[in-house]
């Protein structure tokens, strides 16, 4: 267990359902990532937060998408209108800024779109 | 070409045996390197990380690092059944501030006993 939480674990929607997802980075982490993960490949960037301001957004990161990290601490990801490709773990990890740059994942939230 | 790339496997080595992993990347500007181990329907899990050129020894595992040849690889001594799972090399990136971590696809290993 790296500290890190999300939550929920699995969930399973319908297509062109919204649904969130929420991760609690390790309390004095102030950078937080989120990524997305298909079978057979590695992580994927999404985008990412220095406290409460989202720094950075990959090109992934579709309009349906909306991450936020309110007070720059748990951090919530929503997908609107979800698609049968948005099937992955979604990932989160967390770092503090200044340390090596290590980043510890969280469990992940496995999403199935039916 | 993929900015991180390791033989996707699988890999199969005998217990007790050495096993060997190895990534490239092609951001010369790379500062950062980790291997982590993901189990299935697991989320990574950090094993070493690796800023220096050269090899970083922490028990069985070994990360050995050729920035002039943006090589990095890991071998695990003494394999065991416990160590079978994939492989994630990651290398930090400088795409803007955000200094996040580009992923390779991951090397299936499989230790037999």
């Amino acid at each position: 267990d790296t500290g890190v939480s999300q939550n929920p674990r699995h969930k399973i929607t319908k297509r062109g359902q919204n649904v969130t997802f929420r991760c609690d980075p390790i309390s004095e982490h102030n950078r937080l990532y989120w990524y997305r993960q298909t079978l057979g490949q590695g992580p994927e960037f999404l985008t990412y937060f220095q406290n409460e301001a989202q720094l950075e957004k990959s090109r992934l990161l579709s309009d349906r998408f909306s991450a936020e990290r309110p007070k720059g601490s748990f951090s919530t990801l929503e997908i609107q209108r979800t698609e049968q490709g948005d099937s992955a773990m979604y990932l989160c990890a967390s770092i503090r800024t200044g340390s090596t740059d290590t980043q510890y994942f969280g469990p992940g939230t496995r999403l199935t779109v039916l | 070409q993929k900015e991180v790339e390791q033989n996707s496997g699988p890999l199969s080595v005998p217990e007790g045996a050495i096993a060997s992993l190895n990534c490239t990347y092609s951001d010369r500007g790379s500062q950062s390197f980790f291997w982590y181990r993901q189990y299935s329907g697991k989320s990574p899990e950090l094993i070493m990380f690796i800023y220096s050129n050269g090899d970083k020894e922490d028990g069985r595992f070994t990360a050995q690092l050729n920035k002039a040849s943006q090589y990095v690889s890991l071998l695990i001594r003494d394999s065991q059944p416990s160590d079978s799972a994939t492989y994630l090399c990651a290398v930090n990136t400088n795409s803007g501030s955000a200094r996040q971590l580009t992923f390779g696809s991951g090397t299936q290993l499989t230790v037999l006993p």
